[in-house]
């Protein structure tokens, strides 16, 4: 089965320091999303991509999140510098165009805690 | 106000039983309508998409009433391995790509 595919699984880091969360879409899906998952808020839409452009990064606190793709294999989240209240899992989505009618699939997430 | 609802439980209930779950979206021209499963620590997963006139997997009955705004989830002759998290999933207002999660209704289920 094709899988989206994400690194690292677990992160744990200091307030302060910079994170990156990597994400391997779906060969030949051209959208991406990151989501958020805490037990307060459940799956928050931090930014999504199609065919790697940005669409919406609406969801993302800017003055330290950024999403990037910088080809139709790697999506980028960063987090610089990071706080505890960032601590969460993180999930990756790709979907084809019509992934909207007939949903994404989700990579297996990076669990990040912010000491 | 959360633009998917659902109740987060947990429903606890015992093998072979029948149970129902619902959801309330507030976008009223959603197009996209799913149930998402996630076990403890997993992602989430596509159970089933929603179609207008209903629509059953198996064991598993989705229905959608676009006038109440309203998604439901049945289940019937529950299996142990039901036991999960389930997601109401409706695509967010003003996207017709990106979707909007409901915090989900827990699910267990008793030998």
């Amino acid at each position: 089965d094709a899988r989206v595919t994400q690194t690292p699984r677990d992160k744990v880091t200091e307030m302060g320091q910079e994170v990156t969360m990597r994400c391997q879409p779906i060969l030949g899906h051209n959208t991406v999303f990151w989501y958020r998952q805490t037990m307060m808020q459940g799956l928050e839409l931090l930014a999504y991509f199609r065919n790697r452009a940005p669409l919406d990064d609406s969801g993302m606190p800017k003055d330290r999140f950024s999403a990037e793709m910088p080809d139709a294999t790697l999506a980028t989240l960063k987090i610089q510098p990071s706080e505890p209240r960032d601590s969460a899992v993180y999930f990756c989505a790709s979907g084809s165009g019509d992934g909207a009618n007939y949903g994404y699939t989700f990579g297996s997430g990076t669990r990040l805690t912010v000491v | 106000r959360k633009e998917v609802e659902q109740d987060p439980g947990p429903f606890n209930v015992p093998e072979g039983a029948t149970v129902a779950f619902n959801c309330t979206y507030s976008n009223s021209a959603s197009q996209s309508f799913f149930w998402y499963r996630q076990d403890c620590r997993k992602e989430p997963k596509l159970l089933m998409s929603v179609y207008s006139s209903g629509n059953e997997d198996g064991r598993f009955t989705a229905q959608l009433n676009r006038a109440s705004q309203y998604i439901s989830l049945l289940i019937r002759d529950s299996k142990l391995s039901d036991s999960a998290t389930y997601l109401c999933v409706v695509n967010m207002e003003n996207s017709g790509y990106a979707l909007n999660f409901g915090k989900g209704t827990s699910l267990l289920v008793t030998p």
